[in-house]
């Protein structure tokens, strides 16, 4: 079965460093997403992305966060200047029609974010 | 709001026992919900989902969820649980549809599940 894969499983960076994590969604998939979970707390929404843009952000996306899919099969998340609360696990996930129950999301293992 | 809680954080049963797992949720209109598992180092795996129809939903490896409405809840079971179901589970609703025509999800914070032998 297809999945979504998520390179490296785990970065450590320093507090201020850029970070790019990325992600290959399943490949007729339209619709990419990215999630978070800072240990012990709850899956969060960051950014829903489709047709080359981003349909839906998050008040967590801000300004240091931006998403791209630079070709036909990766879709990253950069991190400009991370922070010690940015230290998360970050899920990619794509589905393949963003409204209808029978196209639910697919997730990746994750990257686990430590930032220092 | 739209909001999902998980009462339990941690559940332990004994293999071969029956399973529950409590979801509720705050949600306008006839939600989407999901239950998904999260085995160690693995990502997150769809057990099963209801949008509308029956309200008894059939998933994978062995597990069931009834979604009732009276009750805003979705909750997960399983007759007889087996050790490989060790693992997190999460219980997540489906939001509107948004300007690019697809959903967030919104998470309860999860259980985990330990099983003894």
């Amino acid at each position: 079965e297809p999945e979504v894969t998520q390179t490296p499983s785990h970065q450590v960076t320093q507090m201020g460093q850029e970070v790019i994590l990325r992600c290959v969604p399943i490949s007729n998939h339209l619709y990419f997403y990215w999630y978070r979970q800072i240990l012990g707390q709850k899956v969060e929404f960051l950014v829903s992305f489709y047709n080359n843009e981003i349909s839906e952000k998050s008040e967590i996306f801000d300004d240091q966060f931006s998403v791209e899919r630079p070709d036909g099969s990766n879709f990253t998340l950069k991190i400009r200047s991370t922070k010690l609360e940015d230290s998360a696990m970050y899920f990619c996930a794509s589905s393949a029609s963003g409204g209808a129950a029978n196209s639910p999301l697919h997730f990746g293992n994750g990257t686990r974010l430590t930032v220092t | 709001a739209q909001s999902v809680t998980q009462p339990d954080i941690h559940i332990t049963v004994s293999e071969g026992a029956s399973l529950e797992l409590r979801c509720n949720y705050s949600y306008g209109a006839t939600p989407y919900l999901f239950w998904y598992v999260q085995s160690p180092g693995q990502g997150l795996q769809l057990l099963l989902k209801y949008f509308s129809g029956d309200t008894l939903v059939q998933g994978i490896k062995g597990f069931e969820a009834e979604f009732k409405r009276s009750q805003s809840s979705f909750n997960l079971r399983k007759p007889s649980v087996h050790w490989s179901d060790a693992a997190e589970y999460f219980c997540a609703v489906g939001g509107p549809l948004n300007a690019g025509n697809n959903r967030k999800l919104i998470w309860g914070l999860g259980t985990s599940l330990a099983v003894n032998p």
